[in-house]
């Protein structure tokens, strides 16, 4: 079993509509990093948290870590949106951060017009 | 600053030949990481330096590959012979990790397109 699971893998939307990608984890963490990653490669960070919810503009991030779970929300969502995310997790062993993140599978998001 | 650096972006080469990847990470970072990237695996971590010393390596995959980091500003993976099951999309990251916290974000570079043909 992957220590960190993503649902759904694949996710098609209409322009405008609100796009909601979850995240699970098993293992003890410090933080959780959502990354995207568009068609090309380039993986870009955009949100690092541990606690409660983080917005950028469109995007909002949310934490439970009683629940291990995290959800990256994309309202009104646009065909520039379309790109891989990505959940990654440090872990914590023996009271440590260990450095390594570890990675969820992603989940390919599509925006139609 | 410039963010993640690296070099080549694409490297096509045969089976055999030497492979060099090149990454220079943000300048102040201490923590840097190489990854791979397939469509079979997702992302993978190969390698993690910390302060310049590898930390953790047991994402490498054999002894055809082997990373340097001679300096805060520089670091290398190379692997040789390559083989076909090489090809892959290598990363580089860097972030600020201090002593019991993740610390900063990571910071990826656009990567390395490897095609072993």
């Amino acid at each position: 079993k992957n220590e960190v699971e993503q649902s759904p893998q694949n996710l098609t939307a209409q322009e405008g509509e609100f796009i909601t990608i979850n995240c699970s984890y098993s293992v003890g963490i410090s933080a959780l990093h959502w990354l995207q990653q568009h068609p090309g490669g380039g993986i870009v960070s955009l949100f690092m948290l541990s606690s409660g919810k983080k917005k950028h503009g469109r995007l909002i991030a949310t934490i439970n870590i009683q629940e291990k779970h995290s959800s990256l929300h994309i309202t009104a969502s646009h065909p520039r949106d379309s790109a891989v995310y990505i959940c990654a997790v440090p872990r914590i062993l023996g009271g440590s951060t260990l450095g390594r993140l570890y990675f969820g599978r992603g989940t390919q998001l599509t925006v139609w017009p | 600053d410039a963010g993640v650096i690296q070099s080549p972006r694409h490297e096509v080469t045969e089976m055999g030949q030497e492979v060099t990847l090149r990454c220079k990470p943000i300048s102040g970072h201490n923590s840097l990481f190489w990854y791979r990237q397939t469509m079979m695996r997702g992302l993978e971590l190969l390698i993690y330096f910390n302060n310049n010393v590898p930390i953790d390596d047991s994402g490498m995959p054999e002894d055809r590959f082997s990373a340097k980091m001679p300096n805060a500003s520089f670091s290398t993976l190379k692997i040789q012979p390559s083989e076909p099951r090489d090809s892959a999309v290598y990363f580089c990251a860097s972030s600020l990790t201090g002593t019991g916290s993740w610390g900063t974000e990571a910071f990826f570079g656009q990567g390395t397109r490897l095609t072993v043909v």
